[in-house]
């Protein structure tokens, strides 16, 4: 069974600080996707990854870094965190065969007070 | 104009009740779309893919309608459980991206 997994449900932080949010697919995936998702505003696309080491920007990238170094592993770092980054993230991956089909992480609900 | 563009809802219906989406997107270049459902506080997932020649998976139809640029979703002899937020998705044309729509809610009741 496909299987994404996020590092954490929820997540407290403090304005300013640095946060790691990390996602591990089992499934062999090309690619993979991080996504936050706003009342309203629905999936938007922060960064995507085609392979290792390879990184796109996605439609938001603004305040976000990625990184992977590894297949399975596709990471999202916040530098400085800031309250308008409170949201849902979600990860996802896709085979480049099945592109259509992503595969979702629980998300991360994540508080920036 | 959005990329991919749905109509909020929510949508609420009785049980039995049929009920269509649609979901108009606005990059005419785009050849794969999807249906996603996320139930509240879950991720999405995927529910159908859509074919141009329309297709069918039990009680649920997706057609698209090149032309006029929106796909649909059909929903037959809705139950309770059919509750969610309903996501379309489009391909960007480039690499493995997609761009969901916003989602419709449906709330099917009693």
């Amino acid at each position: 069974d496909v299987k994404v997994t996020q590092s954490s449900r929820y997540l407290v932080k403090r304005t300013g600080e640095k946060v790691f949010l990390e996602c591990v697919q089992d499934m062999d995936h090309e690619n993979m996707f991080w996504y936050r998702q706003d009342p309203g505003l629905g999936l938007r696309l922060i960064y995507f990854s085609y392979d290792v080491k390879m990184k796109e920007k996605g439609d938001i990238p603004e305040g976000y870094s990625v990184s992977r170094e590894k297949k399975e592993r596709f990471s999202l770092i916040l530098e400085s965190a800031s309250t308008n980054q409170t949201s849902m993230y979600l990860c996802a991956s896709s085979s480049v065969a099945g592109a259509g089909t992503q595969y979702f992480g629980p998300g991360t609900r994540l508080t920036v007070l | 104009r959005k990329e991919v563009e749905q109509d909020p809802g929510p949508f609420n219906v009785p049980e039995g009740a049929t009920v269509a989406f649609n979901c108009t997107y606005s990059n005419s270049a785009s050849q794969s779309f999807f249906w996603y459902r996320q139930d509240c506080r879950k991720e999405p997932k995927l529910l159908m893919s859509v074919y141009s020649s329309g297709n069918e998976d039990g009680r649920f139809t997706a057609q698209l309608n090149r032309a006029s640029q929106y796909i649909s979703l059909l929903i037959r002899d809705s139950k309770l459980s059919d509750s969610a937020t309903y996501l379309c998705a489009v391909d960007t044309g480039t690499a493995s991206k997609l761009t969901f729509g916003t989602g419709t809610r449906l709330q099917v009741t009693l």
